[in-house]
């Protein structure tokens, strides 16, 4: 099983759609977990942190289900802008050693 | 504004020979970086965490003659891609934790081996 894993999708929503993913990983003890969006051919950039109450930001809340081992993110409202890949990043147990997920692809059309 | 930079950006080199690339942490002191490997349309890939002051640690299947790691300081790490073969061209990204073990990356060097 790999540490992290998402479905690659692509997921294809129409603007205004609402569309989550989620994100399960393998290690118990991990205590850190994040959303980055990575545009085509650039790097990586922090969505948000996922704490255990959860959390939101504006359009995006993102979740997490200690017993399950997932987190997810939800994204309200979606725009154009939002097309991209969004990584799943969840820390090694106790470390700061970042583990990826594949990513899941988002095409938002008109 | 950024808070690590990488360069250079973009290289081509032959085969066969050594490409160097930096990364900085701008504005924040590094104890540790981590250098990324991605190839088109598949994840990025933890190659080895640098360490200043002390030896890289290398991911599984990554070969540190290969791919050296230097942390000089608390700002600055390098990645050596020695005697480099057009498979090893590919998209390498550097990151460092800053607040609340986020990473910040840098904005990615892109090498091509002829």
């Amino acid at each position: 099983r790999k540490e992290v894993e998402q479905d690659p999708g692509p997921f294809n929503v129409p603007e205004g759609a609402t569309v989550a993913f989620n994100c399960t990983y393998s290690n118990s003890a991990s205590q850190s977990f994040f959303w980055y969006r990575q545009d085509c051919r650039k790097e990586p950039k922090l969505l948000m942190s996922v704490y255990s109450s959860g959390n939101e930001d504006g359009r995006f809340t993102a979740q997490l289900n200690r017993a399950s081992q997932y987190i997810s993110l939800l994204i309200r409202d979606s725009k154009l802008s939002d097309s991209a890949t969004y990584l799943c990043v969840v820390n090694r147990g106790g470390s700061y050693i970042p583990t990826f997920g594949r990513g899941t692809s988002l095409i938002v059309h008109p | 504004g950024a808070v690590v930079s990488q360069h250079p950006s973009w290289v081509i080199c032959k085969s066969g020979t050594s490409v160097k690339i930096e990364c900085r942490s701008l504005d924040f002191q590094a104890t540790t970086m981590f250098w990324y490997r991605q190839f088109p349309k598949q994840s990025l890939m933890l190659m080895a965490t640098s360490n200043e002051g002390s030896k890289a640690t290398y991911e599984q299947g990554v070969e540190k003659d290969k791919f050296l790691i230097n942390h000089a300081s608390l700002t600055l790490s390098t990645l050596t891609v020695t005697s480099a073969h057009p498979e090893d061209s590919s998209f390498y990204i550097c990151s460092a934790p800053r607040i609340r073990e986020e990473q910040y990356f840098g904005p990615g060097t892109r090498l091509t081996v002829t």
